[in-house]
């Protein structure tokens, strides 16, 4: 369904430390899902897609894992860096509904040194 | 390459005034662009579908009158806030699906922040 007005969960991780990013999506006729990542007052940045064809995608320290099944999708950031602090979305599209994605609730993800 | 320009970036305007927003794509056609609002510490939340050369779309609940959309062209798009209230101050975000792609990869620009006084 459409993202609803909630305050952001927030995961905190060391700095070094792997992340894990859960998103639980609503359709499960949704053929694509895309992490964006979103730093303070900037708009939304393209980190890793996926299609409902596959399970696992991996890019340059993230993979991203889609679980159809229960309709999950994660987003594991290895050796996490300052410069990873931002809110992470995941986003879907569904089959019907033409061209537009349905975003999630989003997760802040903060860095201890 | 694909980039998406907002102008401006921030704008603050009294009650009552109308504000455009423009987004642009900078080196792609953009066959569909989208605008999103988004409020503090919440998610993107869709309001409209604009394609090139046709009226746009609007999600439910989105008043087609107060927020005016105008796609023009396969590289502009206009959002314009037609008597603005203080409830309208928000994050304004659009973005842009790249002529010819397969799948709905959208490119986002960097929002315009829209305070009402």
């Amino acid at each position: 369904g459409e993202s609803v007005g909630l305050h952001l969960p927030t995961l905190s991780v060391q700095e070094g430390d792997n992340s894990i990013i859960n998103c639980a999506y609503s359709n499960s006729a949704s053929d694509y899902f895309i992490w964006y990542k979103q730093e303070s007052g900037k708009g939304p940045q393209f980190i890793i897609d996926i299609r409902s064809n596959m399970d696992k995608r991996q890019g340059q320290r993230v993979t991203v894992l889609l679980n159809k099944t229960v309709k999950h999708l994660s987003l594991q950031i290895a050796a996490t860096q300052p410069g990873d602090s931002a809110v992470y979305f995941c986003a879907e599209k569904p089959i019907q509904g033409a061209q537009k994605l349905v975003f999630g609730q989003g997760t802040r993800l903060t860095i201890n040194p | 390459g694909a980039v998406v320009s907002q102008h401006p970036s921030r704008v603050i305007c009294k009650s009552g005034t109308s504000v455009k927003i423009e987004c642009r794509s900078l080196d792609f056609q953009a066959t569909t662009m989208f605008w999103y609002r988004q409020f503090p510490k919440q998610s993107l939340m869709l309001m409209a579908t604009s394609n090139e050369g046709s009226k746009a779309t609007y999600e439910q609940g989105v008043e087609k009158d107060k927020f005016l959309i105008n796609h023009a062209s396969l590289t502009l798009s206009t959002l314009t806030v037609t008597s603005a209230h203080p409830e309208d101050s928000s994050f304004y975000i659009c973005s842009a699906r790249r002529a010819g792609d397969q799948y709905n990869e959208q490119f986002f620009g960097p929002g315009t922040r829209l305070t009402v006084l």
